[in-house]
């Protein structure tokens, strides 16, 4: 059964500072997902990326995709209070979804 | 496009008693849908795959006959919780996606709480 590892698990930051999550996986994505998920709420598609290596930007955010598909993480830029959530990285195995943990992030104004 | 919606939002209901939620594809058809449950803090965590025309496919460790599953038609799936009792208070979520796609969208979730 794949494991998808998250890190850090919690993170509170003040506005205007950057940061970066990572998601470790125990075998290889078949396509990796990141979302958004803020309370209350279902979970929102930021990105899906497939190619080893590949680097995608949404705004702020920065997704990288490691070369052996096994790992990626999320960079955020001058984050916002807006980009308080749950980011959480998930892999569609061709069919059903997996799930990490998930990391908690609170931007603080 | 590609808009997914749950209906009730939030629900109380007394233990014993059954809870229906709906998932509904407002813009596309879905073959295949899926239910998550997710506790206070925690990930998403799949409790099924909903099959149009045919039976769920339910996960390890989820009870069947207590998550009734039914996908009418290729925008509806219902979740229905039987004889609900406390420790199935939860956010359940369910998610589809437009095609053969790998991408899901997700509904906004239902906050069930059981009394």
């Amino acid at each position: 059964t794949q494991l998808l590892e998250q890190s850090p698990q919690f993170l509170s930051i003040q506005e205007g500072e950057n940061l970066t999550v990572y998601c470790n996986s125990s075998s290889v994505f078949s396509s990796l997902q990141w979302y958004r998920q803020e309370p209350g709420e279902g979970p929102v598609l930021l990105v899906t990326v497939v190619t080893g290596g590949e680097v995608k930007k949404l705004k702020r955010l920065t997704f990288q995709f490691g070369d052996a598909r096994k790992d990626s993480s999320l960079h955020i830029t001058a984050a916002q209070p807006g980009d308080t959530g749950l980011y959480l990285c998930a892999d569609t195995g061709g069919f059903k979804t997996i799930f990490g943990a998930g990391t908690r992030l609170f931007v603080k104004a | 496009g590609a808009v997914v919606s749950q209906h009730p939002s939030w629900v109380i209901c007394k233990s014993g008693t059954s809870v229906k939620i709906e998932c509904r594809s407002l813009d596309f058809q879905a073959t295949t849908m899926f239910w998550y449950r997710q506790f206070p803090k925690q990930s998403l965590m799949l409790m099924a795959t909903s099959n149009e025309g045919s039976k769920a496919t339910y996960e390890q460790g989820v009870e069947k006959d207590k998550f009734l599953i039914n996908h009418a038609s290729l925008t509806l799936s219902t979740l229905t919780v039987t004889s609900a009792h406390p420790e199935d208070s939860s956010f359940y979520i369910c998610s589809a996606g437009p095609g053969l796609s790998y991408e899901q969208y997700f509904g906004p979730g239902t906050r069930l709480t059981v009394t």
